[in-house]
């Protein structure tokens, strides 16, 4: 597979449950990322990540969890979630998070997530 | 506040006519900006890209504007097909900044 993979693509959640979105990039980039659009808003970063280590984390909710195992996965724990979470939420990559002036986004295709 | 600005949220062109996506932004530092499109169920994609030491670039039928002077970039297509019928965004940063900024996106209907 080529390009960055998100799943799942769909996910339905109770505002109890606990889940965790995916994401890999096989780009070999050294930055991956969390974006969270929701309708008629700004794509809104959350969380940077550089060579697996945070950089930036935008005042997200700490009942968005992500985590980093390698530069290649990224994952987003979610608990307790509420229903303005609901929201298309994108993993991106690019080459080099210092420089993403000149490399931009690889995005992936997103996950929908819906909290009932 | 927002820092980037896309304030047609839909436009619609016929097949053949030339589209033309606007997006103003307020950050006078910015100097690094692109443009995404993006199909229903799908990522954003990468389209074209433009530094300020220019005022334009093209890449086939898609060319991107800018006037930093008024803080505006503009995305034209030519001829629009049905195939362009998506929402695009614009993006902008700075070579001092650590990331993009986006607009809210403008859906371009391509009418056949």
């Amino acid at each position: 597979e080529t390009g960055v993979t998100q799943t799942p693509r769909h996910l339905v959640m109770g505002m109890t449950n606990k889940k965790s979105l995916k994401c890999e990039q096989h780009l070999g980039h050294n930055a991956m990322y969390w974006y969270k659009q929701s309708a008629k808003k700004p794509l809104e970063l959350m969380f940077v990540y550089s060579l697996e280590e945070r950089v930036e984390n935008n005042s997200v909710p700490s009942r968005f969890s992500p985590e980093c195992p390698n530069s290649s996965h990224l994952f987003l724990h979610l608990h307790t979630l509420q229903p303005e979470d609901s929201a298309l939420y994108l993993c991106a990559s690019s080459q080099d998070h210092f420089r993403v002036y000149h490399y931009g986004y690889t995005f992936g295709s997103g996950t929908r997530l819906t909290v009932v | 506040d927002q820092q980037v600005k896309q304030n047609s949220p839909s436009l619609s062109v016929q097949e053949g006519r030339i589209s033309i996506l606007n997006c103003d932004y307020t950050n006078s530092m910015f100097d690094y900006f692109l443009w995404y499109k993006k199909y229903p169920a799908e990522g954003p994609t990468f389209l074209i890209s433009i530094s300020s030491i220019k005022d334009k670039n093209e890449d086939g039928r898609f060319t991107v504007f800018l006037n930093k002077s008024a803080k505006h970039l503009s995305l034209h297509i030519v001829p629009s097909q049905p195939g362009d019928s998506a929402v695009y965004f614009c993006a902008a940063n700075s070579n001092t900044g650590n990331q993009f900024y986006f607009g809210t996106g403008t859906s371009l209907t391509v009418i056949p």
